[in-house]
């Protein structure tokens, strides 16, 4: 069945350094693929999507981009904040399973001053 | 982006009492929503699926008899834990599909004493 495999944390990097969060999925068909970020207490927001194999999907300094050979969508950011501390889930969504989604088990991040 | 909201945002009750939680889409009609569960530091659960009209599905695991969904609309989904007990604690998030998206509440923290 469809599934994604993220990148375990936690991660700990000090501020303006690179982030990479490696995900990796499983899916019979063509799926959407997301970044969502949670921040202490609160629900998930979307970060970002790509719907379609060579996407970029970008928000506030942060891609990903769809990678049909290698099944992947990493997320990155050139420079991250302290604002940036948070956990991030990847997800995919595909119409072949009814759109459901399937999560990550999700990667902490703490930016350091 | 379609907006969820989620009452209460947290709630605190007796061992054997009944808490209802909704789930509101604010500014889109939801046929589906879906309600999940998240434990401290780990992934989303899905629980059920909330389905306008008819009887939620539930996932594996999941007693339907404890966890009552009601979506008696198409912008109301209602989750009640009955006769909650402190292992029900725990991070309850709805959310709603437009498709290929999903949007989240901010979740709602339920503590049992």
């Amino acid at each position: 069945g469809d599934s994604v495999t993220q990148m375990e944390g936690p991660v700990t990097l000090s501020e303006e350094a690179f982030l990479t969060i490696n995900c990796t999925y499983t899916a019979t068909g063509y799926p959407s693929l997301f970044w969502y970020v949670q921040y202490p207490g609160e629900g998930l927001q979307l970060l970002l999507k790509a719907t379609k194999a060579d996407d970029k999907g970008s928000n506030k300094g942060f891609e990903a981009t769809y990678r049909k050979e290698t099944t992947s969508f990493h997320l990155e950011k050139g420079s991250v904040q302290v604002s940036d501390s948070a956990v991030y889930f990847c997800a995919l969504s595909s119409w072949n399973t009814g759109n459901q989604f399937y999560f990550g088990t999700g990667t902490s991040l703490t930016v350091i001053p | 982006g379609a907006v969820v909201s989620q009452h209460p945002s947290r709630v605190i009750c007796k061992s054997g009492t009944s808490v209802k939680i909704e789930c509101r889409s604010l500014d889109f009609q939801a046929t589906t929503m879906f309600w999940y569960r998240q434990f401290p530091k780990q992934s989303l659960m899905l629980m059920a699926t909330s389905n306008e009209g008819s009887k939620a599905t539930y996932e594996q695991g999941v007693e339907k008899d404890k966890f009552l969904i009601n979506h008696a609309s198409l912008t109301l989904s209602t989750l009640t834990v009955t006769s909650a007990h402190p292992e029900d604690s725990s991070f309850y998030i709805c959310s709603a599909r437009v498709p290929p998206e999903q949007f989240f509440g901010p979740g709602t923290r339920l503590t049992v004493l």
